[in-house]
């Protein structure tokens, strides 16, 4: 089956400059990899993602790339804020599993004011 | 926007009782998938519902069933509960089915407590 990993486990950075986290995953069929926000108590809320036709995809200060070939894809928070301090969990589509998503076991960002 | 309802959003039962989580897709969605998340860990996939037909199954266990009725909502029904069972449970909407790639939306999740 599908296996998502997911780096680094924890990433302290300073409020303003860019985190970087980073995934791959095995099944070279899956070619949809959204990105999720968890806040402590909250629902993962889905802020990004990318198809596999597609090399990068931004929205305001966050971007995702994918390198199909290599089999990986990250995700870029830029002039971070104390807002974006989160867990961030990466996943991909499991084609063979109606689309059910295999998820990295997810990044803890503190953004530090 | 309207989003995904999960209700209760706590519960709390004794081993051996029975739960019922139930979930409200985003109006329109005709897709629901139900996970289970350990403290500290990732989502774990349960269990999907396309247009009211069972289309995946995950690692759900036998003690656990669920079903998509005809206005979209669903309901995963938890029996002999184990201590192992606490946990979150979210679930997730999207449009579509088999082969499509279609943003999924969690709701808030329901926290299940087993003493």
């Amino acid at each position: 089956g599908e296996n998502v990993e997911q780096h680094p486990s924890t990433l302290s950075v300073q409020e303003g400059d860019s985190a970087v986290i980073k995934c791959t995953y095995s099944d070279s069929a899956s070619n949809y990899f959204p990105w999720y926000k968890q806040e402590l108590g909250k629902g993962p809320q889905l802020i990004i993602d990318i198809r596999s036709n597609v090399g990068e995809k931004k929205d305001q200060r966050i971007a995702v790339t994918l390198n199909k070939t290599a089999k990986h894809f990250s995700l870029h928070i830029t002039e971070t804020q104390p807002e974006d301090s989160a867990v961030y969990f990466c996943a991909a589509s499991i084609k063979r599993g109606n689309n059910r998503l295999a998820f990295g076991k997810g990044n803890q960002v503190v953004v530090i004011p | 926007a309207a989003g995904v309802i999960q209700s209760p959003r706590h519960l709390i039962k004794e081993k051996r009782e029975t739960a019922t989580l139930k979930c409200y897709p985003i109006p329109r969605h005709d897709t629901v998938y139900w996970y289970q998340q350990g403290p500290g860990q990732d989502p774990q996939f349960l269990i999907s519902f396309y247009e009211k037909m069972q289309s995946d199954k995950g690692s759900i266990p036998d003690r656990f069933s669920a079903q998509q009725f005809s206005d979209y909502h669903s309901e995963l029904n938890m029996s002999s509960l184990e201590l192992g069972d606490s946990a979150l449970y979210f679930c997730a909407s999207s449009l579509g089915g088999r082969g499509t790639d279609y943003e999924q939306y969690f709701g808030p999740g329901t926290r299940l407590t087993v003493t």
